[in-house]
């Protein structure tokens, strides 16, 4: 089955740490979307790319976050300095937009669990 | 911008059926999509539906009418695994820009 790898899987850092979280997408699809998820705000949508082009990213906080996609096998977040209020799970998720592939809908992948103390 | 308006919580019961509700205003609607997500877990993919209509996969049904904003996802037989998180999703046109309502939490209790 393919998947989207995230990793790490888990990060603790202390507050004022660079952050970065890395995703590759499946290979193919042409869309990849950086989502976070907290019990307060559900799933917010920070960013996302569309064959490597960075297409929205109004979700993030500009002076700290930044996302890149420097090749189609690797999209980044980044956070710098990070924040306690960052804490949360951040998903990367990826799809072939649009086609018959919609049926299929993005897939995710396992997320980044973030915690800043 | 866009809207989505899903229930917080519901409880249904073993064997039953329970149908989940999302409304939704967008500009340029280019789809919806239904997820499951268990605790701890990452979303997975159950529908998607772009025309007015029922789409049915087996246990899970998807219902969408454009003109009211108004999409329903339908569990049929509920098995004590359906209990899980149902999120509701937009895309929009032009970029197809997704995004997710808080999700409904769904306890099926025997």
């Amino acid at each position: 089955d393919a998947r989207v790898t995230q990793t790490p899987r888990d990060k603790v850092t202390e507050m004022g740490q660079e952050v970065t979280m890395r995703c590759q997408p499946i290979l193919g699809h042409n869309t990849v979307f950086w989502y976070r998820q907290t019990m307060m705000q559900g799933l917010e949508l920070l960013a996302y790319f569309r064959n490597r082009a960075p297409l929205d990213d109004s979700g993030m906080p500009k002076d700290r976050f930044s996302a890149e996609m420097p090749d189609a096998t690797l999209a980044t977040l980044k956070i710098q300095p990070s924040e306690p209020r960052d804490s949360a799970v951040y998903f990367c998720a990826s799809g072939l937009v649009p086609g018959i592939q919609d049926n299929y809908g993005y897939t995710f992948g396992s997320g980044t669990r973030l915690t800043v103390v | 911008g866009q809207n989505i308006d899903q229930p917080t919580e519901m409880t249904a019961t073993e064997g039953a059926i329970v149908q989940i509700n999302c409304t939704y205003q967008t500009s340029g609607f280019n789809g919806l999509f239904w997820y499951q997500q268990h605790a701890g877990e990452a979303p997975t993919f159950l529908s998607y539906n772009v025309l007015d209509g029922l789409e049915e996969k087996g246990r899970f049904s998807s219902f969408l009418s454009r003109s009211k904003g108004y999409s329903y996802l339908l569990l049929k037989e509920l098995q004590m695994k359906d209990s899980a998180s149902y999120l509701c999703a937009v895309r929009r046109t032009g970029g197809f820009k997704t995004i997710f309502g808080a999700g409904t939490r769904l306890f099926v209790k025997a």
